[in-house]
This record gives structure tokens, C-alpha cells and sequence, in this order.
């Protein structure tokens, strides 16, 4: 089992809607859980960290469940800009320092 | 301020040649991570150091892989010889440490072994 799973998409949404996709973690240790967005050739762009007890960042909305291992992202009002993919990190608990594990990411393609 | 910086940003070289990597992280962060991104197999961790220290280069492929931090502002990743299977596109990437662990990316060098 992969440390961190993803849907690869792609999710096909209009413009206007809301998506929201999970991942899954295998480490119940992990503590940091961020989401990252990533742009067709560019780089990994820190999006957002993932709190206990969720967090919104204007239309970004990220939430964890310990429980069940997974941490969700959902975005409304979806802009053309959202497309992009999505990848899940979480620190690698068994790892000295600050290593992460990033999912193979979700990609979201928003249409008019 | 300045993001984390890497050249070239681009690089064509033919099969057997030295590649030689660089990278210069956000000043005052003392993770350093080298990363190697592929279609078929996603973001590849190859190695990171802390405070100019290797911890973990287990994900370093095999011997004709190398990477150095002489100082906390300048790390090269170098692979000698170059074959066509290293054509990917590599990140370095820092981190602040102290209780952060979020990492920050440079835009990458995409490399093409012919």
C-alpha cells in the first residue's frame, strides 16, 4: 500500500461549481498534512497546511480525519485557474527531520 | 525575498556526459531536498540534507548519483555518466526546520539525456 493515495482524476468541473477530493495516509503517526498545487510544467506551490480541526483559505476549504486517515480538499466557486493537480503531502513520521511524502497527485480541470 | 533558486533551468546533454545540478535555498533554511519528477513515477525523493548534512540519500538511484552542500547556501546534484533514463525534471526544494516542515520549491531543471 502506497504511504499517500490519491485519485488521479482527472475531475472535469464547471466553472462556478464545487469539487472536493480526498487522500488517504497509511502512517497514523504523521502530524503535518499540507496540500500542494502543481501547474503543468512548473513546480510544487504550497497551497494550503491541514489542521485538526479543518481550516478555510477564502474558496479552499481542507479537512482531516485521524479516524479514518484521510484529509480532503474541496474549492468552490471553482475558477478556470483551479486547473491544476493537487497533491496530498504528509510528513513521513518515521523519518528524522522534516521528510515528506507526497501523493501522486488529482488532477482538476476546470471548463466553462 | 527571494524563493529557492535553481540552474540551469533547462539542459540537453548526450549519453555519457557529466550533468551537474544547482540549487541555492531560501536563506536561512536548514532543510535541503533533492527531488526528481517523471511521468511514470511521480515526485521521486533523492535526497536531503540538514544543516549542510546528508541524512537520507536512500533514494539517491545508484552510484553514478551525487550530491554535495558544501555550505547552508549552495548544494549541486551531479550525475556522471548521464544516460537517456535520467531525462526527468529535478526540484530542490527547502525547508525552514524549527517545528516547519512545509517545503518551499525552486522551478526546477528539466534535463534531456539523448
Amino acid at each position: 500500500r502506497k504511504e499517500v493515495e490519491q485519485d488521479p482524476g482527472p475531475f472535469n468541473v464547471p466553472e462556478g461549481a464545487t469539487v472536493a477530493f480526498n487522500c488517504t495516509y497509511s502512517n497514523s503517526a504523521s502530524q503535518s498534512f499540507f496540500w500542494y498545487r502543481q501547474d503543468c510544467r512548473k513546480e510544487p506551490k504550497l497551497l494550503m497546511s491541514v489542521y485538526s480541526s479543518g481550516n478555510e483559505d477564502g474558496r479552499f476549504t481542507a479537512q482531516l480525519n485521524r479516524a479514518s486517515q484521510y484529509i480532503s480538499l474541496l474549492i468552490r466557486d471553482s475558477k478556470l485557474s483551479d486547473s491544476a493537480t493537487y497533491l496530498c503531502v504528509v510528513n513521513n513520521a518515521k523519518a528524522a527531520g522534516n521528510k515528506l511524502t507526497f501523493g501522486g497527485g488529482t488532477r482538476v480541470l476546470v471548463k466553462p | 525575498d527571494a524563493g529557492v533558486i535553481q540552474s540551469p533551468r533547462h539542459e540537453v546533454t548526450e549519453m555519457g556526459q557529466e550533468v551537474t545540478l544547482r540549487c541555492k535555498p531560501i536563506s536561512g533554511h536548514d532543510y535541503l531536498f533533492w527531488y526528481r519528477q517523471t511521468m511514470m513515477r511521480g515526485l521521486e525523493l533523492l535526497i536531503y540534507f540538514n544543516n549542510n548534512v546528508p541524512i537520507d540519500d536512500s533514494g539517491m538511484p545508484e552510484d553514478r548519483f551525487s550530491a554535495k552542500m558544501p555550505n547552508a547556501s549552495f548544494s549541486t546534484l551531479k550525475i556522471q555518466p548521464s544516460e537517456p533514463r535520467d531525462s526527468a525534471v529535478y526540484f530542490c526544494a527547502s525547508s525552514p526546520g524549527q517545528y516547519r516542515n512545509e517545503q518551499f520549491f525552486g522551478p526546477g531543471t528539466r534535463l534531456t539525456v539523448l
